[in-house]
């Protein structure tokens, strides 16, 4: 059960859009499609804002949006906005167990 | 409101044991299989263990297994977590959480409830 790799940091401007990878291997994320991403603020407990690859839970901006190629999968945040600055962390479903990302520290400049 | 909260955390010796409680409401608990994740100090997210929504299958993170034990009782509406022979490793914010399927003898869709987490410090 090896970690999912994040890149440590992604920064961008407000109103700019970022990608956070999340790569896996053949056992997780290239198998299948059970991937879903989590927002958390310092001190907060994590939010689901990607579900099942693509899927967006009610309440979400549709400003967040996911997607997998092959091994690896991605958050697109749209319209960077200051409340997106956090810390975001995929998962994956791996052959009876799940797995997560380092995390990724997105910064707002 | 949708709502999780854990209990159960503390301060304790290494290799002593904790059970962990997550107190469910807002929803048809029974109906949902269930999390555990801890986070330790200033680390990432690290999924711990779940459980169907009837009991009936468990699955945990090779790094506690044989040594945690997720379970749950529906009737009253708990989940427990039991930790046994807890190292520095097993020092973390524990949190509860929901699965987004319901249902479904599938699991690992997602976890779309969170609890606000208890705090297990191992220290001698």
């Amino acid at each position: 059960q090896s970690a999912l790799t994040q890149p440590a940091s992604v920064s961008g401007s407000p109103g700019q859009s970022i990608t956070i990878s999340c790569t896996g291997t053949s056992s997780d994320v290239g198998s299948y499609n059970l991937v879903s991403w989590y927002q958390q603020h310092p001190g907060k407990s994590p939010k689901l804002m990607i579900y099942e690859v693509t899927k967006r839970p009610s309440g979400v901006s549709n400003r967040f949006s996911g997607s997998k190629s092959g091994h690896t999968a991605s958050l697109t945040i749209s319209g960077l906005q200051a409340e997106d600055e956090a810390d975001y962390y995929c998962c994956s479903y791996a052959d009876g167990t799940s797995v997560f990302g380092g995390g990724t520290k997105v910064t707002v400049l | 409101q949708v709502q999780l909260v854990e209990s159960g955390g503390g301060v304790v010796q290494p290799g002593t044991s904790l059970r962990l409680s997550c107190t469910p409401s807002g929803f048809n608990f029974r109906a949902y299989a269930m999390h555990w994740v801890r986070q330790a100090p200033g680390k990432g997210l690290e999924w711990v263990a779940v459980i169907s929504y009837d009991g009936h299958n468990k699955y945990y993170a090779d790094s506690v297994k044989g040594r945690y034990a997720i379970s749950r009782d529906n009737s009253n509406n708990t989940l427990w977590l039991q930790v046994n022979s807890l190292g520095a490793e097993d020092t973390a914010m524990y949190y509860c959480a929901r699965d987004v399927a319901r249902l479904t003898g599938s699991y690992f869709y997602g976890m779309d409830v969170w609890g606000q987490g208890t705090t297990v410090t191992v220290s001698s």
